[in-house]
């Protein structure tokens, strides 16, 4: 049971070049969400899914985007990379059928935009 | 909006004494969750504790305990018998019952622990 992963650890990116960055979770859950951890702030909500096909933005969307095509699988795509999107993203997924309703998250990916 | 507030950036303690981070809350909600997480360097988020607002008896997982507040909007993270692997950043977020369990989780800006030996 791997968890949470993502996939870069880290990643440095020319200004306007894209990527996509993964995210997978083994445990069946249906809630998976992307933030952001920016020095001297917490972590901040990008977009979120309820389930395969659903999808919402967070606090902070613009720049992002999101597809879930699969339970498993979480995506989070930049399009064309800017300075202000270096940070530490994070990917968590939960369950409401467990009773705790915890939040697992991943190791996180540092992005450096140049 | 929901904002959560950690007015100490950063706290520091002598190994096996206690330390209180302080978090306050603003919420307009009477059914919602507060939890602490901690983030050693490794960058890893993990669950310290989670309290329900509506039970009143605060939450507590072995060192680790909190004291809530609903009326001030306070949760305070309490450790006991400090460790050195406690040294972390250390989180405290809201996250509204009304929301559908959809994870959208508040975060504050963080309280940096220090564990001097």
């Amino acid at each position: 049971n791997a968890g949470v992963t993502q996939t870069p650890k880290f990643q440095v990116l020319k200004t306007g070049q894209s990527m996509t960055l993964q995210c997978a979770q083994d445990m069946n859950h249906e809630y998976m969400s992307w933030y952001r951890q920016d020095p001297g702030m917490g972590l901040r909500l990008i977009h979120y899914s309820v389930g395969a096909g659903i999808t919402d933005q967070g606090e902070v969307p613009n720049g992002y985007n999101v597809s879930r095509s699969t339970t498993e699988d979480f995506p989070l795509r930049l399009l064309s990379a800017a300075p202000s999107q270096t940070s530490v993203y994070f990917c968590a997924s939960s369950s409401p059928a467990h009773s705790t309703d915890t939040q697992y998250f991943g190791p996180g990916t540092r992005l450096t935009v140049l | 909006a929901q904002t959560v507030t950690q007015s100490q950036p950063e706290m520091s303690v002598q190994e096996a004494e206690t330390v209180t981070l302080s978090c306050t809350y603003d919420t307009s909600e009477s059914d919602y969750y507060l939890f602490w997480y901690k983030q050693p360097p490794s960058r890893q988020m993990i669950l310290v504790i989670r309290q329900e607002a509506y039970k009143q008896q605060n939450a507590t997982e072995n060192r680790f305990s909190v004291n809530f507040q609903k009326a001030a909007k306070s949760f305070s993270l309490k450790i006991s018998d400090s460790q050195l692997g406690d040294a972390a950043m250390y989180f405290c977020a809201y996250r509204s019952a009304y929301t559908g369990g959809a994870q959208k989780l508040v975060f504050g800006q963080g309280t940096r622990l220090t564990i001097n030996p």
